[in-house]
Protein backbone atom coordinates (compact mmCIF):
# COMPACT_ATOMS: atom_id res chain seq x y z
CA UNK A 1 0.00 0.00 0.00
CA UNK A 2 1.68 3.20 -1.41
CA UNK A 3 2.03 5.04 2.12
CA UNK A 4 3.57 8.32 4.08
CA UNK A 5 3.99 7.44 7.46
CA UNK A 6 5.33 9.72 10.65
CA UNK A 7 6.80 8.35 14.03
CA UNK A 8 5.44 9.13 16.44
CA UNK A 9 1.80 10.13 16.32
CA UNK A 10 1.82 11.87 19.92
CA UNK A 11 4.68 13.00 21.43
CA UNK A 12 4.69 15.34 24.69
CA UNK A 13 8.06 16.32 25.82
CA UNK A 14 9.88 19.43 28.03
CA UNK A 15 11.27 22.12 26.86
CA UNK A 16 15.06 21.89 25.61
CA UNK A 17 14.81 17.94 24.77
CA UNK A 18 15.69 17.09 21.32
CA UNK A 19 13.54 14.90 19.55
CA UNK A 20 13.36 13.61 15.79
CA UNK A 21 10.16 13.24 14.53
CA UNK A 22 10.17 10.36 11.64
CA UNK A 23 8.91 10.34 8.02
CA UNK A 24 9.04 7.73 5.49
CA UNK A 25 7.43 6.83 2.28
CA UNK A 26 7.21 4.15 0.00
CA UNK A 27 6.33 5.57 -3.47
CA UNK A 28 9.85 6.32 -4.20
CA UNK A 29 8.64 9.94 -4.70
CA UNK A 30 11.50 12.57 -5.13
CA UNK A 31 10.26 15.79 -3.33
CA UNK A 32 9.29 15.56 0.42
CA UNK A 33 8.30 18.35 2.87
CA UNK A 34 7.07 19.43 6.71
CA UNK A 35 4.37 21.41 7.34
CA UNK A 36 2.53 22.55 10.84
CA UNK A 37 -0.79 22.98 11.00
CA UNK A 38 -2.04 25.64 13.88
CA UNK A 39 -5.78 26.95 14.50
CA UNK A 40 -6.54 29.85 12.23
CA UNK A 41 -3.27 29.75 10.79
CA UNK A 42 -3.58 27.15 8.19
CA UNK A 43 -0.66 24.40 7.04
CA UNK A 44 2.78 26.26 7.07
CA UNK A 45 5.98 24.82 5.22
CA UNK A 46 8.60 23.91 7.36
CA UNK A 47 11.48 22.68 4.97
CA UNK A 48 11.36 21.13 1.71
CA UNK A 49 13.55 18.53 -0.10
CA UNK A 50 13.90 17.81 -3.91
CA UNK A 51 15.88 14.99 -3.91
CA UNK A 52 18.75 13.14 -1.41
CA UNK A 53 21.00 15.60 0.07
CA UNK A 54 19.31 18.77 -1.34
CA UNK A 55 16.99 20.60 1.39
CA UNK A 56 15.59 23.71 1.68
CA UNK A 57 13.80 26.36 4.21
CA UNK A 58 10.28 26.78 3.90
CA UNK A 59 7.87 29.36 5.42
CA UNK A 60 8.92 28.59 8.81
CA UNK A 61 12.10 26.97 9.78
CA UNK A 62 13.11 28.94 12.24
CA UNK A 63 13.80 26.19 15.20
CA UNK A 64 14.10 23.30 12.81
CA UNK A 65 16.44 20.78 11.15
CA UNK A 66 16.05 18.21 8.42
CA UNK A 67 18.04 16.02 6.71
CA UNK A 68 17.55 14.09 3.69
CA UNK A 69 20.28 10.90 3.63
CA UNK A 70 18.06 8.30 1.69
CA UNK A 71 15.37 8.97 -0.61
CA UNK A 72 12.49 7.37 1.32
CA UNK A 73 13.30 9.15 4.64
CA UNK A 74 13.19 12.88 6.02
CA UNK A 75 13.40 13.40 9.52
CA UNK A 76 12.36 16.69 11.11
CA UNK A 77 14.67 17.56 14.24
CA UNK A 78 14.12 19.85 16.82
CA UNK A 79 17.28 20.39 18.62
CA UNK A 80 15.88 22.33 21.83
CA UNK A 81 11.94 22.42 21.29
CA UNK A 82 9.82 25.42 22.58
CA UNK A 83 6.32 25.78 23.78
CA UNK A 84 5.82 27.53 20.33
CA UNK A 85 6.46 24.93 18.40
CA UNK A 86 3.48 22.71 20.06
CA UNK A 87 1.73 21.71 16.86
CA UNK A 88 0.50 19.21 14.30
CA UNK A 89 3.06 18.21 12.43
CA UNK A 90 2.41 16.89 8.96
CA UNK A 91 5.00 15.14 6.18
CA UNK A 92 4.27 15.05 2.90
CA UNK A 93 5.66 13.81 -0.40
CA UNK A 94 5.22 13.74 -4.05
CA UNK A 95 6.48 13.44 -7.08
CA UNK A 96 6.90 15.89 -10.63
CA UNK A 97 6.57 18.49 -8.39
CA UNK A 98 4.04 19.51 -5.83
CA UNK A 99 1.56 18.74 -7.76
CA UNK A 100 -0.06 15.93 -5.83
CA UNK A 101 0.69 15.52 -2.05
CA UNK A 102 0.15 12.71 -0.01
CA UNK A 103 0.37 13.85 3.25
CA UNK A 104 1.00 11.59 5.89
CA UNK A 105 -1.29 10.86 9.27
CA UNK A 106 0.29 13.39 11.56
CA UNK A 107 2.32 14.09 14.85
CA UNK A 108 1.02 15.46 17.24
CA UNK A 109 3.43 16.98 19.45
CA UNK A 110 3.12 19.15 22.92
CA UNK A 111 6.09 20.91 24.49
CA UNK A 112 5.43 21.88 27.78
CA UNK B 1 -2.88 40.67 4.21
CA UNK B 2 -2.85 36.33 4.16
CA UNK B 3 -0.84 35.28 1.38
CA UNK B 4 -4.14 32.89 0.75
CA UNK B 5 -7.31 33.44 2.25
CA UNK B 6 -10.42 31.37 3.13
CA UNK B 7 -13.61 32.62 4.57
CA UNK B 8 -12.80 30.01 7.98
CA UNK B 9 -17.06 29.24 8.34
CA UNK B 10 -18.56 27.10 9.52
CA UNK B 11 -20.41 26.61 6.19
CA UNK B 12 -23.67 24.77 6.47
CA UNK B 13 -25.57 23.94 3.24
CA UNK B 14 -28.82 21.38 3.30
CA UNK B 15 -28.19 18.01 2.10
CA UNK B 16 -28.60 18.07 -1.81
CA UNK B 17 -27.54 21.73 -1.89
CA UNK B 18 -24.52 23.24 -3.74
CA UNK B 19 -21.82 23.97 -1.37
CA UNK B 20 -19.43 27.29 -2.72
CA UNK B 21 -15.81 27.41 -1.22
CA UNK B 22 -13.86 30.72 -1.97
CA UNK B 23 -10.26 31.23 -1.78
CA UNK B 24 -8.30 34.62 -2.67
CA UNK B 25 -4.42 34.96 -3.02
CA UNK B 26 -2.43 37.87 -2.96
CA UNK B 27 0.62 36.41 -5.40
CA UNK B 28 -0.03 37.34 -8.41
CA UNK B 29 2.73 35.02 -9.99
CA UNK B 30 1.11 32.06 -8.18
CA UNK B 31 1.44 29.31 -11.12
CA UNK B 32 -1.01 26.65 -10.09
CA UNK B 33 -3.73 26.05 -7.14
CA UNK B 34 -5.48 22.97 -4.95
CA UNK B 35 -8.23 22.19 -2.73
CA UNK B 36 -7.45 19.50 -0.03
CA UNK B 37 -10.01 17.95 1.90
CA UNK B 38 -9.30 17.03 5.55
CA UNK B 39 -11.48 15.07 7.38
CA UNK B 40 -11.41 15.87 11.43
CA UNK B 41 -8.27 14.14 12.83
CA UNK B 42 -7.29 13.49 9.46
CA UNK B 43 -4.39 14.18 7.44
CA UNK B 44 -5.40 16.73 3.71
CA UNK B 45 -6.01 15.22 0.75
CA UNK B 46 -6.18 16.46 -2.64
CA UNK B 47 -9.62 16.79 -4.34
CA UNK B 48 -8.95 19.08 -7.26
CA UNK B 49 -6.26 20.99 -9.05
CA UNK B 50 -6.53 23.65 -11.70
CA UNK B 51 -3.86 25.69 -13.27
CA UNK B 52 -5.47 27.62 -16.20
CA UNK B 53 -8.62 30.12 -16.31
CA UNK B 54 -11.85 28.98 -15.94
CA UNK B 55 -13.73 25.72 -15.16
CA UNK B 56 -12.34 22.25 -14.06
CA UNK B 57 -15.35 19.53 -13.39
CA UNK B 58 -14.38 16.21 -11.76
CA UNK B 59 -17.30 14.75 -10.70
CA UNK B 60 -19.62 16.55 -8.01
CA UNK B 61 -16.67 18.89 -7.73
CA UNK B 62 -15.58 21.90 -9.97
CA UNK B 63 -12.96 24.15 -9.42
CA UNK B 64 -13.02 27.87 -11.07
CA UNK B 65 -9.78 30.36 -11.27
CA UNK B 66 -9.86 33.89 -12.38
CA UNK B 67 -6.37 34.83 -12.01
CA UNK B 68 -6.88 38.80 -13.04
CA UNK B 69 -9.36 38.41 -9.80
CA UNK B 70 -6.75 36.53 -7.75
CA UNK B 71 -9.87 34.07 -6.99
CA UNK B 72 -10.46 30.57 -6.48
CA UNK B 73 -13.53 28.65 -5.81
CA UNK B 74 -14.87 24.91 -4.86
CA UNK B 75 -18.63 24.32 -6.13
CA UNK B 76 -19.53 20.92 -4.27
CA UNK B 77 -23.08 19.51 -6.40
CA UNK B 78 -25.71 17.20 -4.60
CA UNK B 79 -23.61 18.04 -1.22
CA UNK B 80 -23.78 15.25 0.92
CA UNK B 81 -23.08 14.64 4.72
CA UNK B 82 -20.17 12.48 4.23
CA UNK B 83 -18.78 15.93 2.71
CA UNK B 84 -18.50 17.98 5.69
CA UNK B 85 -14.78 18.65 6.08
CA UNK B 86 -12.63 21.17 6.39
CA UNK B 87 -11.48 22.66 2.74
CA UNK B 88 -8.25 23.71 2.18
CA UNK B 89 -7.13 25.76 -0.90
CA UNK B 90 -3.56 26.12 -1.58
CA UNK B 91 -1.23 28.23 -4.06
CA UNK B 92 2.02 27.03 -5.48
CA UNK B 93 3.71 30.34 -5.73
CA UNK B 94 6.34 29.05 -7.87
CA UNK B 95 10.12 27.97 -6.51
CA UNK B 96 8.70 25.32 -4.72
CA UNK B 97 6.92 27.61 -2.39
CA UNK B 98 3.45 26.52 -0.98
CA UNK B 99 1.06 27.92 0.53
CA UNK B 100 -2.27 27.39 1.88
CA UNK B 101 -4.82 29.02 3.68
CA UNK B 102 -6.63 28.33 6.95
CA UNK B 103 -9.32 26.52 5.76
CA UNK B 104 -13.18 26.40 5.19
CA UNK B 105 -14.58 24.34 7.84
CA UNK B 106 -18.34 22.93 5.77
CA UNK B 107 -21.01 21.20 7.51
CA UNK B 108 -23.80 19.22 5.09
CA UNK B 109 -27.13 18.65 7.19
CA UNK B 110 -29.16 15.92 6.38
Amino acid sequence: EAQVTQNPRYLITVTGKKLTVTCSQNMNHEYMSWYRQDPGLGLRQIYYSMNVEVTDKGDVPEGYKVSRKEKRNFPLILESPSPNQTSLYFCASSSLGWETQYFGPGTRLLVL
Amino acid sequence: QKEVEQNSGPLSVPEGAIASLNCTYSDRVSQSFFWYRQYSGKSPELIMSIYSNGDKEDGRFTAQLNKASQYVSLLIRDSQPSDSATYLCAVNRGNNDMRFGAGTRLTVKP
